[in-house]
């Protein structure tokens, strides 16, 4: 089972380029995040969204657009990289239904993103 | 808003138990999570703990909640080096979105 699968792993940037950071999961979770982590800092939550076609903003947006075209893909996209903008970058998933108050949320491995 | 809050480093002796604290604010909390980050990995779920108990256990963790303090702890049993990495809090609020927020995180460093 691959799970929530990033990608890129690593890249290098310079500013005012843009990229888009890739994300799929694989079992048909309907919910899906996209957090940053900075050192110390644990993480911050960018985006997130309930379903195809519905995206809705976290603590941090500012910088970030996502899309929820499919279930299984949420790509998050950087249009004007900013040296703010290195970080660690992780996408989750969970599977949330109506009386289920326990949703864990499942994590790719993280794209590690630096900005020159 | 929310708030998690954690003690940035833990070192401990291996064999002996870890106990990683964890303090929040948000009095509407209905799940609390640990999570475990290992070098260059994601992070990933270790155990829970519903608002309404107050103690969990599942092979060599612990997970104590005071509801009335906001305190939440996890307790390793018999630490191992493999035990070595970030230790995540995270509280689920009441309301929409399955939101977490996530404390900063506890390094554990097992010595021999």
């Amino acid at each position: 089972n691959a799970g929530v699968t990033q990608t890129p792993k690593f890249r290098i940037l310079k500013i005012g380029q843009s990229m888009t950071l890739q994300c799929t999961q694989d079992m048909n979770h309907n919910y899906m995040y996209w957090y940053r982590q900075d050192p110390g800092m644990g993480l911050k939550l960018i985006y997130y969204s309930v379903g195809a076609g519905i995206t809705d903003k976290g603590e941090v947006p500012n910088g970030y657009n996502v899309s929820r075209s499919t279930t299984e893909d949420f790509p998050l996209r950087l249009e004007l990289a900013a040296p703010s903008q290195t970080s660690v970058y992780f996408c989750a998933s969970s599977y949330n239904r109506d009386r289920v108050a326990n949703q864990p949320q499942h994590f790719g491995d993280g794209t590690r993103l630096s900005i020159l | 808003g929310e708030d998690v809050e954690q003690s940035l480093f833990l070192s401990v002796r291996e064999g002996d138990s870890s106990v990683i604290n964890c303090t929040y604010t948000d009095s509407s909390s209905t799940y609390l999570y640990w999570y475990k980050q290992e070098p260059g990995a994601g992070l990933q779920l270790l155990t829970y703990i519903f608002s309404n108990m107050d103690m969990k256990q599942d092979q060599r963790l612990t997970v104590l909640l005071n509801k009335k303090d906001k305190h939440l702890s996890l307790r390793i049993a018999d630490t191992q080096t493999g035990d070595s990495a970030i230790y995540f809090c995270a509280e689920k609020a009441a309301g929409g979105g399955n939101k977490l927020t996530f404390g900063t995180g506890t390094q554990l460093k097992v010595e021999l």
